[in-house]
């Protein structure tokens, strides 16, 4: 089954602990990103990257990394927390940038 | 930048109500289009898209959208609405975005809650 799967799906954590939430899809895809959804905003993107290595910036990137090692994973990585973070995050992937992307389960972060 | 306007944000219907959600966005060259659904705790699922050609777009159940260029909006109807169409709805444009690069933007999102 055609699937991006994102761990772990709720974390409460605190301010300034290093946190990574995983993605990963199985449909070979090159492209996947990032996006935090806040109420009132829609989702806004985080990080994209269109292949192997390649990474770029989205419209909210501070306080945010990632890389992109293998073609499957997408890891997001916060490297010190803050409460302004706490939002539900989503991973997504498609075939190429343009195209319908498919949308993980959401990962919904507190930071305290 | 881009920017997508979804200026419904919640709407209420009566189940068998015809439903019309508004988007506008504000790229003047090529975009691609689409709508995006969310049920309640559920991620985000592709209603339809709209790349080239027919300006109205048919998708899955029941959904259909009419891109109109002259007024830079693609509109999600349905004619009869059901009670399992209670969910969140997403407009999304692909068209360069703050870094000049193409990149999909969403709207704010439209909650619709149908009564039954």
């Amino acid at each position: 089954e055609a699937q991006v799967t994102q761990n772990p799906r709720y974390l409460i954590t605190v301010t300034g602990k290093k946190l990574t939430v995983t993605c990963s899809q199985n449909m070979n895809h090159e492209y996947m990103s990032w996006y935090r959804q806040d109420p009132g905003l829609g989702l806004r993107q985080i990080y994209y990257s269109m292949n192997v290595e390649v990474t770029d910036k989205g419209d909210v990137p501070e306080g945010y990394k990632v890389s992109r090692k293998e073609k499957r994973n997408f890891p997001l990585i916060l490297e010190s927390p803050s409460p302004n973070q706490t939002s539900l995050y989503f991973c997504a992937s498609s075939s190429q940038k343009n195209q319908p992307q498919h949308f993980g389960d959401g990962t919904r972060l507190s930071i305290l | 930048a881009q920017s997508v306007s979804q200026h419904n944000h919640h709407v209420i219907l009566s189940e068998a109500a015809s439903l019309e959600l508004g988007c506008n966005y504000s790229y003047g060259g090529t975009v691609n289009l689409f709508w995006y659904v969310q049920y309640p705790g559920q991620h985000l699922q592709l209603l339809l898209k709209y790349f080239s050609g027919d300006p109205l777009v048919k998708g899955i159940k029941g959904f259909e959208a009419e891109f109109i260029k002259s007024k830079f909006s693609f509109n999600l109807r349905k004619p009869s609405v059901q009670w399992s169409d209670t969910a969140e709805y997403f407009c999304a444009v692909n068209a360069p975005g703050k870094s000049g690069r193409r990149a999909l933007t969403f709207g704010s999102g439209t909650r619709l809650q149908v009564q039954p």
